[in-house]
């Protein structure tokens, strides 16, 4: 079945640093969305994407969808203690899954 | 704009007893999902609504879950009876589109069940 992997599953950074987050499908995906939970909250949406090879911005943000659209990253620039949490991957494929998740820690 | 509302924020019962959620989506938002979030993953699909249909319920336990969405806009998912497994984090979300491609989802504070 459609599986959404995510490496890593944990990342600290001391603040200032960047950090990127990775997600793969195991199957073709017609978009892809991230999410971010702070801890003890729930999921917060981010972007979508959905063009083969998309890049988008958000501020310090970076997403990309693969050529492929098997395959999404994200990227902080200069991370601040605001960025903790776990940034999900979301997809849809022949189900819509989301990704196992990388915790993110910053370490002021 | 008020967003998701889902009520209870916590529960705790004992297995075998029967539980229910209950979540109003935002205001205007006709897709409603429901999903189960166990500690250290990401949320699992359970049931998406289109309006009152219940369009993709292939993830959702049919032995034990239920769930409806009588007219449209609030919606309950129910456990019955309850299973030690079944302690996790409960979420409902909306959103405005219905398309075959999952659109920008709000995500409700969710229920934690405790089965003991």
């Amino acid at each position: 079945g459609q599986q959404v992997m995510q490496i890593p599953q944990y990342q600290h950074v001391q603040e200032g640093e960047d950090f990127t987050t990775y997600c793969n499908s195991s199957t073709t995906l017609s978009n892809i969305q991230w999410y971010k939970q702070r801890p003890g909250g729930h999921p917060v949406f981010l972007i979508q994407l959905v063009k083969s090879g998309e890049v988008k911005k958000q501020k310090r943000l970076t997403f990309q969808f693969g050529e492929a659209k098997k395959n999404s990253s994200l990227h902080i620039t200069a991370t601040q203690t605001t960025d903790v949490g776990t940034y999900f991957c979301a997809g849809t494929g022949n189900q819509f899954y989301f990704g196992t998740g990388t915790s993110l820690t910053v370490i002021p | 704009e008020a967003g998701v509302v889902q009520s209870p924020r916590y529960k705790i019962i004992e297995k075998k007893q029967p539980v229910a959620f209950w979540c109003n989506p935002i205001s205007g938002h006709n897709t409603l999902y429901w999903y189960r979030q166990n500690l250290g993953q990401g949320p699992e699909l359970l049931i998406r609504y289109e309006n009152e249909e219940a369009v993709d319920d292939s993830q959702l336990p049919k032995d034990r879950f239920s769930a409806e969405r009588l007219k449209g806009v609030d919606s309950t998912l129910k456990i019955q009876p309850a299973e030690l497994g079944d302690s996790a984090v409960y979420l409902c979300a909306s959103s405005s589109t219905g398309t075959a491609i999952f659109g920008e989802q709000y995500f409700g504070p969710g229920t934690r069940l405790t089965v003991t």
